[in-house]
């Protein structure tokens, strides 16, 4: 097993397009979490997954944001109509039987024009 | 509320021991972690300790919990320049399921 995956790792995009970003969580892993990092800061909670249902939603996670996670294995975070602030790195992360760790990936970096 | 704060730099010279400190504020916290992150990469997970625990030593890496006063500090022995990155300190909180609350970081740079 190779570790959580993001794809794209880097995405430019103008203001006012949708992104839609992967993550493929470690294998097994029922739990799966999307965090927000801007810059100088540390992740910010915005979503979580046990199996394909959302259990929790962050009030950073605005109605231009969706998660879906449709058969329990990889998610998938859109964002529609982006904004300049919507600029940051996307993690996701997840944890198995053992819910104290957490394994993030390598993120995807977006950018909005 | 939640908080999790973290001196913002260390500087440290190769071989020396560094120690990096975060204070906290949720008492019910279970968990305590340390992430590392490179410049443009993802968090590695470090160590966590449990709360009922007062250190864990994991090779170079030492952590020692106050739970009193909320402190949690992380001690490199010999520290390396491949150990120039991002530490990142965070708690499990309470009022986001089992999300992890972060610090905003303390940058690390080791000298030849």
């Amino acid at each position: 097993d190779t570790g959580v995956s993001q794809d794209p790792r880097h995405k430019i995009t103008k203001r006012g397009q949708n992104v839609t970003f992967r993550c493929d969580p470690i294998s097994e892993h029922n739990r799966l979490y999307w965090y927000r990092q801007t810059l100088g800061q540390g992740p910010e909670f915005l979503t979580y997954f046990q199996n394909e249902a959302q259990l929790e939603k962050s009030r950073l996670l605005s109605d231009r944001f969706s998660a879906e996670r449709p058969k329990g294995s990889f998610s998938t975070l859109e964002i529609q109509r982006t904004e300049q602030g919507d600029s940051a790195m996307y993690l996701c992360a997840s944890t198995g039987a053992f819910y104290n760790e957490q394994f993030f990936g390598p993120g995807t970096r977006l950018t909005v024009l | 509320g939640e908080d999790v704060e973290q001196s913002l730099f260390l500087s440290v010279r190769e071989g020396d021991s560094s120690v990096i400190n975060c204070t906290y504020t949720d008492s019910s916290s279970t968990y305590l972690y340390w992430y590392k992150q490179e410049p443009g990469a993802g968090l590695q997970l470090l160590t966590y300790i449990f709360s009922n625990m007062d250190m864990k030593q994991d090779q170079r890496l030492t952590v020692l919990l106050n739970k009193k006063d909320k402190h949690l500090s992380l001690r490199i022995a010999d520290t390396q320049t491949g150990d120039s990155a991002i530490y990142f300190c965070a708690e499990k909180g309470n009022q986001a399921g089992t999300a992890l609350i972060f610090g905003k970081g303390t940058t690390l740079s080791v000298s030849s």
